[in-house]
């Protein structure tokens, strides 16, 4: 079975650019999360999608990040302007419905400078 | 408060030795914990879910203490394939996992 596939797997940019990730989570997975995980931390939620609806996204900074899941399959994360602290390892996980194990993708390494 | 605390660590312990790792959570309302392994630069990747009446699987033995609101982790018998960081996640519901800052294990030849 296919894992969850990320891509870029690492961006350089400078501050106040944008940048853009993408995710395909495992087939038939309902659920999809996004996490930021910075430097010798774990990973925090930014947004959870329940098919293409929007779950929980409280932690996300909406004045700068942006999320879609068109269709409730493939999803993109957007910043827009970055800012250095956002340098982070940005993960994406899907799960099927209910609670229970999480499968992550490898992760984008974003380095903002 | 963090949702999710656990002691950063690192530990280093020999081949063979025996650790334990510990963790609290805050909400006493979590309804289901786990415990990920990270290795270097890699993503996490589930460990062992937590059961209320302790669980065991090989030389790993995860535990759940409601009324302390703790987990703990014990590795007996370390490798050093074992090496890595162990992150603490609570479930708070609707599949909303909260991640400790992990506790980074070096076993040593």
């Amino acid at each position: 079975e296919a894992g969850v596939a990320q891509s870029p797997r690492y961006k350089i940019i400078e501050k106040r650019q944008s940048v853009a990730f993408w995710c395909n989570p495992i087939s038939g997975h309902a659920t999809l999360y996004w996490y930021q995980q910075i430097l010798g931390q774990g990973p925090k939620l930014l947004i959870q999608f329940q098919n293409n609806g929007v779950v929980d996204d409280s932690q996300l900074p909406k004045d700068r990040f942006s999320a879609e899941r068109l269709k409730g399959v493939d999803s993109t994360l957007k910043i827009q302007p970055a800012k250095l602290e956002d340098s982070a390892v940005y993960l994406c996980a899907s799960s099927p419905s209910g609670p229970g194990e999480q499968y992550f993708g490898p992760g984008t390494r974003l380095t903002v400078t | 408060r963090k949702e999710v605390e656990q002691d950063p660590g690192p530990f280093n312990v020999p081949e063979g030795a025996t650790v334990a790792f510990n963790c609290t959570y805050s909400n006493s309302a979590s309804q289901s914990f786990f415990w990920y392994r990270q290795d270097c630069r890699k993503e996490p990747k589930l460990l062992m879910s937590v059961y209320s009446s302790g669980n065991e699987d090989g030389r790993f033995t995860a535990q759940l203490n409601r009324a302390s609101q703790y987990i703990s982790l014990l590795i007996r018998d370390s490798k050093l394939s074992d090496s890595a960081t162990y992150l603490c996640v609570v479930n708070k519901g609707a599949n909303n996992l909260f991640f400790g800052t992990g506790t980074r294990l070096t076993v040593i030849p």
